[in-house]
């Protein structure tokens, strides 16, 4: 089968640090997405790894290990308007569609 | 990046009937998506939409429920159709963009609901 997990749920402080991982299991990788996702809106590109590593881009950075089928998103020096829903997805062939994980609410406290 | 409309933004229908929602990307794409989510949960495709093809369906998903149209390379349709309470849900269209398809993004939805 095809799987793609990611935490339910975490809280962080402001101003702290927080790790949302992503685990997949899919039929063939052809990149891994992250998404942001406030409610009540439509999912927001944050960013694509194809190759092994970290991508970073600001206060948001992005990890891959195709060997480990093993993602993550930090997001740093959160703020309030970070708390929203994160959502992993995988790119399994080369047509473009994507299977999404079921999501990470991340609720940043004062 | 893209720039996708959709419209219709929000609907309530009754049970029964049928809606045709529209989306339109400011640049010509290959292919456009479509995805479905309901309440507390996450994005499903549904099918894909090719240009001068077929759409291609995901498993659990059909064309006589929701026919799609590619008239031509900026523009597609759903239709969700015979429409019951289990068809509320957003419903998106995405498209690849960027040099190497790096990125894929989504219209702003379209919040059915059906009573």
């Amino acid at each position: 089968g095809q799987n793609i997990d990611q935490p339910t749920e975490m809280t962080a402080t402001e101003g702290a640090i927080v790790q949302i991982n992503c685990t997949y299991q899919t039929s063939g990788f052809n990149g891994l997405f992250w998404y942001q996702q406030h409610a009540g809106e439509a999912p927001t590109f944050l960013s694509y790894n194809v190759l092994d590593g970290l991508e970073e881009k600001g206060r948001f950075s992005s990890f891959l290990s195709r060997s480990k089928g093993y993602s993550y998103l930090l997001l740093k020096e959160l703020q309030m308007k970070d708390s929203a829903s994160y959502l992993c997805a995988v790119k399994a062939d080369s047509w473009g569609k994507l299977q999404f994980g079921a999501g990470t609410q991340v609720v940043v406290t004062p | 990046s893209a720039v996708i409309s959709q419209k219709p933004s929000r609907d309530i229908c009754q049970r029964g009937t049928s809606l045709t929602i529209q989306c339109q990307v400011d640049s010509q794409v290959t292919m456009m998506f479509w995805y479905r989510q309901q309440p507390g949960q996450s994005l499903t495709l549904i099918a894909t939409a090719n240009q001068g093809s077929e759409a291609t369906y995901e498993s659990g998903f059909v064309i006589d429920k929701f026919p799609i149209s590619r008239p031509n390379l900026t523009f597609s349709t759903l239709t969700v159709s015979n429409m019951s309470p289990e068809d509320s849900s957003i419903y998106l269209c995405s498209v690849e963009s960027g040099q190497g398809a790096r990125a894929q993004y989504f219209g702003p939805g379209t919040r059915l609901t059906v009573t």
